[in-house]
């Protein structure tokens, strides 16, 4: 069974800092990966998509890594600022044909000024 | 597009009524999903559909779960008899259904049952 966790479970940075937020699974036959947003009361938004044969994937401040091999993805985000703030949450697809997701338990970011 | 869209966006009811939740998903798109997040779990898939077919149900917790997905643009998760235990987010999201496409998550319905 596919476990997907996240680490750490809370940060608090100051706006302006680079920050690394992890995600690994324990499976690696997945198909893609996606990083999503949740902010309070609401549902979540699609940051990135990484496909399994893909290694990164940017978009804007923010930038996707993905190792397969190790069961590992980070979430970059550069030059915080406190609209940053939010639940990160990552998610790995297991089958091919549809977006299938186990997601992460997240990490909920503050972004202090 | 709108997006998904869900409804009621909260919902109060009492331990032993029916619950109906409802979820249009984008158009064009023919997967459709149920979520289920609590601060104990996490999101948890419950069932998706594929051309309006139920593909994997496992997630559905108890027989007092149904979903249904009559045509294209219309779904409906329903609850009977509710219980205090169902009490969570249910989030709906569609995606295309091909190979690395990105799902889109409806705001949720937030249900609480007294």
């Amino acid at each position: 069974k596919q476990e997907v966790t996240q680490i750490p479970a809370a940060l608090s940075v100051p706006e302006g800092e680079n920050l690394v937020l992890n995600c690994s699974f324990t499976d690696s036959a997945i198909y893609n990966l996606q990083w999503f947003r949740q902010d309070p009361g609401k549902g979540l938004t699609s940051l990135l998509l990484i496909q399994s044969s893909q290694r990164e994937q940017t978009s804007g401040r923010l930038n996707a890594s993905l190792d397969k091999s190790s069961g590992r993805s980070t979430l970059y985000i550069a030059a915080s600022q406190p609209g940053d703030s939010a639940t990160y949450l990552c998610a790995v697809s297991i089958t091919g044909t549809a977006s299938k997701l186990t997601f992460g338990t997240g990490t909920r970011l503050q972004v202090t000024l | 597009d709108a997006g998904v869209i869900q409804s009621p966006r909260h919902e109060v009811t009492e331990m032993g009524q029916e619950v109906t939740l409802r979820c249009k998903p984008i158009s064009g798109h023919n997967s459709l999903f149920w979520y289920r997040q609590t601060m104990m779990r996490g999101l948890e898939l419950l069932i998706y559909f594929n051309n309006n077919v139920p593909i994997d149900d496992s997630g559905m917790p108890e027989d007092r779960f149904s979903a249904k997905m009559p045509n294209a643009s219309f779904s409906t998760l329903k609850i009977q008899p509710s219980e205090p235990r169902d009490s969570a987010v249910y989030f709906c999201a569609s995606s295309l259904g091909r190979r690395n496409t990105e799902a889109f998550f409806g705001q949720g319905t937030r249900l609480t049952v007294v």
